[in-house]
């Protein structure tokens, strides 16, 4: 299994501006994913980041609005720009294993926009 | 499309008694299937899949799942609940055909553990 880790676990920011979110992975994959979790909620994609290529945004989801960079094998950033409120939100990434769609999920990012 | 449903939002149980939590899928195919769970502040943690072959499938802190094709189910069980398994549990469907290596997750089930 892959060791993930986020920064920052959490933060707390002002309506108006942005917070970048890392995901940094022990090995190398092809495909990791972003998704957030609204309070009370399931998890929701927002993209797919493949190293060598942009990202993949799932309807809803723009990347004016969020981000994306897959740098290298190992690491990811997503960027929530221009936050309000309704960004307030767990953000996780994951990596594919390479096998039948299995995930492995960082801990996560506790977002809260005042 | 692929979807999941999970029928219970909340399910209260006291410990030391069973658990079953229910997980309905929908796939054109057969499917590769996931239950996780979710701890306070926590990510997800992996509880078991199931990709193909014996339909009763072993997981990590005693839970084990079976998947039943002719009920497009795939139900969480666990003999004797701990108070640590007060979590919220996430069904999720992928397969061959899934666009993208992309998972589909259910709504999830807050479980509550009464002392």
């Amino acid at each position: 299994s892959a060791v993930i880790s986020q920064k920052p676990s959490r933060d707390i920011c002002q309506r108006g501006t942005s917070l970048t979110i890392q995901c940094q992975v022990d090995s190398q994959v092809t495909m990791m994913f972003w998704y957030r979790q609204q309070p009370g909620q399931s998890l929701t994609l927002i993209a797919t980041a493949n190293q060598g290529s942009e990202a993949t945004y799932e309807s809803g989801f723009v990347i004016d609005k969020f981000p994306i960079s897959r740098p290298n094998l190992t690491f990811s950033t997503l960027t929530v720009s221009n936050m309000s409120p309704e960004d307030s939100s767990i953000y996780l990434c994951s990596v594919d294993t390479g096998v039948n769609n299995e995930q492995f999920f960082g801990p996560g990012t506790r977002l809260t926009v005042l | 499309a692929q979807s999941v449903t999970q029928p219970d939002i909340h399910i209260t149980v006291s410990e030391g008694a069973s658990l079953e939590l229910r997980c309905n899928y929908s796939y054109g195919a057969t499917p590769y299937l996931f239950w996780y769970v979710q701890s306070p502040g926590q990510g997800l943690q992996l509880l078991l899949k199931y990709f193909s072959g014996d339909t009763l499938v072993q997981g990590i802190k005693g839970f084990e799942a079976e998947f039943k094709r002719s009920q497009s189910s795939f139900n969480l069980r666990k003999p004797s609940v701990h108070w640590s398994d007060a979590a919220e549990y996430f069904c999720a469907v992928g397969g061959p055909k899934a666009a993208g290596n992309k998972l589909t997750f259910g709504g999830g089930t807050r479980v509550l553990v009464k002392p």
